[in-house]
């Protein structure tokens, strides 16, 4: 199975200033069909994970902009420009690129300074 | 407007069983992957198994084999996973999800399982 790195695990940020989580796979995410299938999800205390970001750097419908993805190959990250107080909760990157077995990162838990 | 609707959770004893549902709505299930997904109390998500829009693709967790069952009734829009052999390190919560496009679009609310004496 691809193994998901994610760090940190915690994430201490002031409001307003930027913040970045970092996710490395074990294997090379590009698929043979060209596309790299990365996905990042929020989850808020006591909610059901949402999906922020696909195919590495695609914000979903609704999504602020402040949430940006990039990365290639093993590499990713998931960047907030100025975190804000909704911004609370933990991250997961999440590969489907190798099936069968579809993995997830460890998280990371961003909180406010 | 897309809806995941688990039920089906609850406290069972080691080695006992039990069977999750999931209703959908909002969406082509029937033209839909599905999968469950569990989160341990505290812990990361962990896909537990999927299925195919048409049943002949199955996949689980080395973690389930031999113990759950997923299934789904495309007339009822609904998808089951069946729980047997329950051990302590199957309490989580349990989610329902698609898989659309090598991705995850929509989650239910979830459905806690405990297994303790």
């Amino acid at each position: 199975d691809v193994v998901m790195t994610q760090s940190p695990l915690s994430l201490p940020v002031t409001l307003g200033q930027p913040a970045s989580i970092s996710c490395t796979s074990s294997q090379s995410l590009v698929h043979t069909d060209g596309n790299t299938y990365l996905n990042w999800f929020q989850q808020r205390p006591g909610q059901s994970p949402r999906r922020l970001i696909y195919r590495v750097s695609n914000r979903d419908s609704g999504v602020p902009d402040r949430f940006s993805g990039s990365g290639s190959g093993t590499d990713f990250t998931l960047k907030i420009s100025r975190v804000e107080a909704e911004d609370v909760g933990v991250y997961y990157c999440m590969q489907a690129t190798h099936w069968p077995s579809l993995t997830f990162g460890g998280g990371t838990k961003v909180e406010i300074k | 407007q897309a809806q995941l609707v688990e039920s089906g959770g609850g406290l069972v004893k080691p080695g006992g069983s039990l069977r999750l549902s999931c209703a959908a709505s909002g969406f082509s299930f029937s033209d839909s992957f599905m999968s469950w997904i569990r989160q341990a109390p505290g812990r990361g998500l962990e896909l537990v198994s999927y299925i195919s829009d048409s049943t002949n693709i199955i996949h689980y967790a080395d973690s389930v084999k031999g113990r759950f069952t997923i299934s789904r009734d495309n007339a009822k829009n609904s998808l089951y996973l069946q729980m047997n052999s329950l051990r302590a390190e199957d309490t989580a919560v349990y989610y329902c999800t698609n898989l659309a496009s090598s991705s995850i679009d929509y989650w239910g609310q979830g459905t806690l399982v405990t297994v303790s004496s």
